[in-house]
């Protein structure tokens, strides 16, 4: 199957400071990328969906101007929260979909997760 | 719009024996795509299972089989044999085109399941 990364794995900040969390497809093209938000016993909440080249869509209630998505490149998205409070404290995860070569790959590959705790 | 439901908050199963996840769905889609995902502590999202809303036949992956009904609109995970490494959150999710034309995935809220020794 094709492998996403994540990084950092963990993080801790001070309120107020911004965190950039990384997503990368290691071995195919990612055309699409998902963010999701996870809060502790709960399901995963899409955030935004980002093409490659193009804005990223967000989902209602997500605040663009906190939550910056960029989708540069085929291997690599990055989501910054910016100005980040403790309510921001969160597991934030990404997936990917593209091609390999020929090959179309639909089905959502996800990487291993972000925690970060804002103090 | 997309709705995925687990009513199952928790589950408890004895090791070796089996155990179905619960799972129905909502949607006007004809043509929609089923997904099982195993969620342990650490947070990585396993990918179990597949059943296209065309298919006929139930999805099986090893001891992971999807008992699919599509005219009640459920989509229960039987988990045959279960092991102690089994314990874990899981979700069934539905892919649907969303009108942004993406190929979206709506979770259910998912299912801990607890095996007992």
């Amino acid at each position: 199957g094709a492998v996403v990364s994540q990084h950092p794995s963990r993080v801790i900040c001070k309120s107020g400071t911004s965190v950039k969390i990384e997503c990368r497809s290691l071995d195919f093209q990612a055309t699409t990328m998902f963010w999701y938000r996870q809060f502790p016993k709960q399901s995963l909440m899409l955030m935004a969906t980002s093409n490659e080249g193009s804005k990223a869509t967000y989902e209602q209630g997500v605040e663009k101007d906190k939550f910056l998505i960029n989708h540069a490149s085929l291997t690599l998205s990055t989501l910054t929260v910016t100005s980040a409070h403790p309510e921001d404290s969160s597991f934030y995860i990404c997936s990917a979909t593209g091609t390999s070569g020929s090959r179309r790959i639909d089905e959502q590959f996800f990487g291993p997760g972000t925690r970060l705790t804002v103090l | 719009a997309q709705k995925i439901t687990q009513t199952q908050p928790g589950m408890f199963v004895q090791e070796k024996e089996a155990v179905t996840l619960d799972c129905t769905y909502d949607t006007s889609d004809q043509s929609y795509g089923l997904f099982w995902y195993k969620q342990p502590s650490s947070g990585e999202m396993i990918f179990l299972i597949y059943q296209g809303s065309y298919d006929e036949q139930n999805a099986t992956e090893g001891r992971y089989s999807l008992n699919f009904q599509k005219a009640r609109k459920s989509a229960n995970l039987v988990i045959s044999a279960s092991q102690l490494g089994d314990s874990a959150m899981y979700f069934c999710a539905m892919r649907y085109i969303s009108s942004g034309s993406a190929r979206q995935l709506t979770f259910g809220s998912g299912t801990q399941l607890t095996v007992l020794p």
